[in-house]
């Protein structure tokens, strides 16, 4: 089974708007750690946000916020203002314990903004 | 200060050799992750070194081996290439679980 599941292969979305790019994981264990990466064109992968499994609050990295819904297993990237150079692969992951060093990635959700 | 460094960026190989490639960590990361990524597979996890020590491993064959050194450099090697094993492959560094991984730019290898 999936551990990390991104349903949307790709995204369209107009420059300046808000978009939401979906996540949902499986684990049964408590602690656990989500991410986001950025994959533009080039190839390197850029980290933009974590959420720790115990954090209660939502975590913010400027344009970014993760909606974590932990009952729904539900790991959301909000991107507010959305600009042309956010056009990239968009990949949710999770490390599952807190001495585990692997990283699972989901499948990716290909956005695309719109002039 | 220097990021995850790969080398070599791209890499065109024959079936049936064999290729190394390497990865140098921020300084002071310890933990150094591999992994493949293709189009149809998406980002799959090769193996984890921390300490010199294979700390984790993927579900990939044998001929899929790395290591890593006393200065947290790692290296990949890939034998007996297939055709199957052209991908991009990116290795990442981490200091602790909750600072997640710094990448490389990785290593384009294309098996012909």
């Amino acid at each position: 089974a999936q551990k990390i599941t991104q349903t949307q292969p790709g995204m369209f979305v107009q420059e300046k708007e808000a978009v939401t790019l979906d996540c949902t994981y499986d684990t049964s264990d408590q602690s656990y750690g989500l991410f986001w990466y950025k994959q533009p064109s080039s190839g390197e992968m850029i980290f933009l946000i974590y959420q720790g499994s115990y954090d209660e609050q939502n975590a913010t990295e400027g344009r970014y916020s993760l909606n974590f819904q932990k009952a729904r297993k539900s790991a959301n990237l909000v991107i507010s203002a959305s600009q042309l150079g956010d056009s990239a692969m968009y990949f949710c992951a999770m490390r599952e314990g807190v001495v585990d060093d692997k990283i699972i990635f989901g499948k990716g959700t290909r956005l695309h903004i719109l002039p | 200060k220097a990021g995850v460094t790969q080398t070599p960026r791209y890499l065109i190989k024959t079936r049936g050799q064999q290729v190394t490639l390497s990865c140098s960590p921020i300084s002071g990361h310890r933990s150094v992750s591999w992994y493949q990524q293709t189009p149809g597979q998406g980002l799959q996890f090769l193996f984890e070194y921390f300490s010199e020590t294979q700390r984790n491993k993927g579900n990939f064959p044998g001929r899929f081996s790395g290591r890593q050194f006393s200065n947290s450099r790692s290296e990949m090697n890939v034998s007996t290439l297939e055709l199957g094993d052209s991908a991009l492959y990116l290795c990442a560094s981490s200091l602790s679980a909750v600072d997640g991984y710094t990448f490389g730019s990785g290593t384009r290898l294309t098996v012909v």
